[in-house]
């Protein structure tokens, strides 16, 4: 199973948004409503941002959201703040119970 | 407070055996299926394994197969990763991970702070 891909990079001044993209597969991110997203701070564990698409859990704020559109999977923080600056990982559900992480994206505020 | 904590990381050599434990605390940990997941330096994460709450079952990512065993053990609350046969690119940060089962399914929602693993001649 291969690594879902995401760009490198993204950036954007405090107060904008950005937008980050997931491609896989009709074999993972096409074929399940099973996307999450985590934010990574340096030295720190990955944290889970969203779940399911679009869901957050409880204490994310709302400027963070994702979206779906066939094989590729997105994430858009917006309001961007200086405390978004992070790492930022989709994975994906690809059945027989196995699991695939992202290729991982460095957000940079401005 | 709902915490992981990992442990038994080190440096080994190639062919060398290690065994990673988690600490499971601050929620009923029999009534989670957990994963097993790695970090290589300047990586992204990649998948391990996912174990039944009742630890009947442990599935394994194909790279690691044969190699790996999971071990449970709900009356100590700890969960363990037996791996054999390390290879160089073993190298990373090992994290346990509570899967987010019916209120978050399919997501990795509770992650340890992970133990570094190195394996290097």
């Amino acid at each position: 199973q291969s690594a879902l891909t995401q760009p490198p990079s993204a950036s954007g001044s405090a107060g904008q948004s950005v937008t980050i993209s997931c491609t896989g597969t009709s074999s993972d991110v096409g074929g399940y409503d099973l996307v999450s997203w985590y934010q990574q701070h340096p030295g720190k564990a990955p944290k889970l941002i969203i779940y399911e698409v679009t869901k957050r859990p409880s204490g994310v704020p709302d400027r963070f959201s994702g979206s779906k559109s066939g094989n590729t999977a997105s994430l858009t923080v917006s309001g961007l703040q200086a405390e978004d600056e992070a790492d930022y990982y989709c994975s994906s559900f690809v059945g027989r119970n196995n699991w695939v992480f992202g290729t991982g994206t460095r957000v940079t505020v401005l | 407070q709902e915490q992981l904590v990992e442990s038994g990381g080190g440096v080994v050599q190639p062919g060398q055996s290690l065994r990673l434990s988690c600490v499971a605390s601050g929620f009923r940990f029999s009534d989670h299926n957990m994963h097993w997941v790695r970090q290589a330096p300047g990586q992204g994460p990649q998948w391990l394994t996912f174990t039944w709450s009742d630890g009947s079952r442990t599935y394994y990512a194909d790279y690691v197969t044969a190699r790996f065993t999971v071990v449970r053990d709900n009356s100590k609350n700890t969960i363990s990763l037996q791996m054999d046969s390390l290879r160089v690119e073993d190298t990373a940060v090992y994290y346990c991970v509570r899967d987010g089962q019916q209120l978050m399914p399919f997501s990795l929602d509770v992650w340890g702070h992970g133990t570094m693993v190195t394996v290097s001649s």
